[in-house]
């Protein structure tokens, strides 16, 4: 079956240094790859997206670029600010039978400080 | 943003008992979904509901558990009964469409069966 794989647990980075937030995958399928933030106590929230092999997609100062070579979809950002800290998921949708279920991997918790 | 609700935000009940989660939807959207989150672990697709029945469930939708949306009100699930295992986080999503269509989250319930 389908899985993600993620950065694990805590990255603890200070105000003004680069982000990046590994994600690794596995699919028989073509997919769609998703990042979402979760910022504490609310609801998770896309933030970026994309099915497009080696085309850099951005939003909110983030970016990241699917690479079906490798598998991955790495998230980016040049410099970090405190509102950044959140709980960020890589997911993935495929194009086979069921193309409505999220795989999720384990999130990666990033604490941005002063 | 479009948002969803989730009631209540926390659940504390004994092994055995009924419970039923409740998912306010983004008004206008046809497809919903719940995930389920073990502390520490990935969020994991329980089942997917269109048109009044399951589209989709996973190996996690135990014969316990059972969703509906009567007459367009909260999109439910019910477990019964519950055990120590059913303790997670469970979130809600609902999209506009199926397939690659967005999903919106809500902010999850905590359940502890104890």
């Amino acid at each position: 079956g389908d899985s993600v794989t993620q950065t694990e647990g805590l990255v603890t980075l200070t105000e003004g240094l680069p982000v990046m937030l590994n994600c690794t995958y596995q699919t028989a399928y073509s997919t769609f790859l998703f990042w979402y933030v979760q910022h504490l106590n609310e609801a998770p929230k896309l933030l970026l997206k994309s099915s497009t092999d080696n085309k850099r997609t951005e939003h909110q100062g983030f970016h990241a670029t699917l690479h079906k070579s490798s598998s991955s979809f790495h998230l980016q950002k040049s410099s970090a600010q405190l509102s950044d800290s959140a709980l960020y998921y890589c997911a993935l949708r495929n194009s086979g039978g069921s193309n409505a279920k999220l795989t999720f991997g384990k999130g990666t918790k990033l604490s941005v400080k002063s | 943003g479009p948002k969803v609700l989730q009631i209540p935000s926390h659940q504390i009940i004994d092994m055995g008992q009924m419970v039923t989660l409740n998912c306010d939807p983004v008004s206008n959207h046809l497809y919903f979904y719940w995930y389920k989150q073990i502390l520490g672990q990935q969020m994991e697709f329980l089942v997917n509901f269109y048109n009044g029945k399951v589209m989709e469930k996973s190996k996690l939708f135990k014969d316990q558990f059972s969703v509906e949306r009567p007459d367009g009100s909260y999109f439910t699930l019910k477990i019964q009964p519950t055990a120590l295992e059913d303790s997670a986080v469970y979130f809600c999503a609902s999209s506009l469409g199926g397939g690659y269509a967005e999903q919106f989250f809500g902010p999850g319930t905590r359940l502890t069966v104890l």
